[in-house]
């Protein structure tokens, strides 16, 4: 059964880099069938989609966080990661990574969930 | 602003239906089968209920329904029970050249 488990400080300074990494667990994240997203959600808002990326390597983002998001995959470290420069305080969120493995055009499942606080 | 529209709230009684819309544009929730909805409890991950508008994956109780007309998705819970209580997200794609993902504003589900 996969899971999956965000990493990465919870404390960035405005105008840096957040970095965040989603380390998937009991199973390849190479299969051609699965995709991988990260989302967000800033304290007591929505879910806001950043990005997904696909075992072709294809990425997709949010068009308001293009300019400043990259989504890579590392599959030898079974791993994908989120970068998120220029960060403001609007950044502050909870941040999820999550993937498609069953259900089509839906994330099925999640991790966790790991705070991130922008902030000097 | 959410790119699709849902009610803050919505109420019921144990025992009773409610059913939370989400409505959408001819280029999301008007074209696509691919709405989804979540639950998502106070300090938790959102959960999938629901995929390709009225699919349940396994594990979800059939008290959990999708539908949807035009530009506008629906999830019905019937039976309400206290654990329903929570926020509920819909979501759909949205197509390649745009924003391929888009979220509902959520509504949040109490049970009386």
């Amino acid at each position: 059964q996969l899971q999956l488990q965000e990493s990465g400080p919870g404390l960035v300074k405005p105008s840096e880099t957040l970095s965040l990494t989603c380390t998937v667990s009991g199973g390849s994240i190479s299969s051609s069938s699965y995709y991988w997203g990260w989302i967000r959600q800033p304290p007591g808002k929505g879910l806001e989609w950043i990005g997904s990326i696909y075992y072709s390597g294809s990425t997709y983002y949010n068009p308001s966080l293009k300019s400043r998001v990259t989504i890579s995959v590392d599959t030898s470290k079974n791993q994908f990661s989120l970068k998120l420069s220029s960060v403001t305080a609007a950044d502050t969120a909870v941040y999820y990574c999550a993937g498609n493995i069953a259900a089509a055009g839906a994330f099925d499942i999640w991790g966790q969930g790991t705070m991130v606080t922008v902030s000097s | 602003q959410s790119a699709l529209t849902q009610p803050a709230s919505v109420s019921g009684s144990p025992g009773q239906s409610i059913t939370i819309s989400c409505t959408g544009t001819s280029s999301d929730v008007g074209s696509y089968n691919l709405v989804s909805w979540y639950q998502q409890h106070p300090g938790k991950a959102p959960k999938l209920m629901i995929y390709e508008g009225s699919k349940r994956p396994s594990g979800v109780s059939n008290r959990f329904s999708g539908s949807k007309s035009g530009n506008t998705a629906s999830l019905t819970i019937s039976g309400l029970q206290a654990e329903d209580e929570a926020d509920y997200y819909c979501c759909s794609y949205a197509g390649s050249s745009t924003s391929r993902v888009v979220f509902g504003g959520g509504t949040k589900l109490t049970v009386l």
